[in-house]
């Protein structure tokens, strides 16, 4: 079965840095574009970034624009999301999810999701 | 694309029906999509295509609408379905979700 297990999430001091991954498992991963979603505690969803099946197009929410950088390694089914200057307003669960099709701008799988927390 | 979801709660006796809206700021045509989220887990896919369910998706949900004015209806509650909802366009980039409506027990 399809799963999306993240790790890597934390506890970071503001302007600090931190990379969470997601591991892939029950379907090709090589032909699904995967995005990252994150929820503040308490708040909804904002879509963040989404990385295209080659790894090498990603587009980013201005938001996050020029501090996260994903990547993915589709010989190891993974995918990462680096994080830098965190700031408080970034403090949230992080999810992978993959994209129902190509082209379909929406998930039918996610992952549990990985906290971080940017904290003093 | 600015996504609303109305009302921000919306307080419903179980086996009663559950009318939940979603409005866009500019036409998405029928790109949108509605997510279930239970309490300290991930969402789960409900429809897609504003009235397409999802794979395994019980029939009391159906989704309508076409350009900004979107319906997710649930028919006959069951207790599990006393969570969150949340509307996503998938229109364009960047892709954005509406700010969700709580179902509660009335």
């Amino acid at each position: 079965q399809v799963q999306l297990v993240e790790s890597g999430g934390g506890v970071v001091q503001p302007g600090g840095s931190l990379r969470v991954s997601c591991a892939a498992s029950g379907f090709t991963f090589s032909r699904y574009s995967i995005h990252w979603v994150r929820q503040a505690p308490g708040k909804g969803l904002e879509w963040v970034v989404v990385i295209e099946t080659n790894g090498a197009t990603s587009f980013y929410a201005d938001s996050v624009k020029g501090r996260f950088t994903t990547s993915r390694d589709n010989s190891k089914n993974t995918l990462s999301l680096q994080i830098n200057s965190l700031t408080p307003d970034d403090t949230a669960v992080y999810y992978c999810a993959k994209e129902f099709e190509n082209g379909k701008w929406f998930f039918d799988y996610w992952g549990q999701g990985a906290l971080v927390t940017v904290s003093p | 694309i600015v996504m609303t979801q109305s009302p921000a709660t919306l307080s419903v006796s179980p086996g009663e029906s559950a009318t939940l809206s979603c409005r866009a700021s500019q036409s998405i045509r029928n790109n949108l999509a509605w997510y279930q989220q239970k309490r300290g887990q991930a969402p789960s896919l409900l429809i897609y295509g504003a009235s397409t369910r999802a794979t395994g998706i019980p029939a009391r949900f159906s989704g309508s609408g076409s350009g900004t004015e979107f319906t997710l209806t649930i028919s006959s509650l069951q207790p599990e379905d006393f969570v969150v909802y949340y509307c996503q366009q998938h229109y364009n980039w960047p892709l954005t979700f509406g700010g969700g409506t709580k179902v509660e027990i009335k």
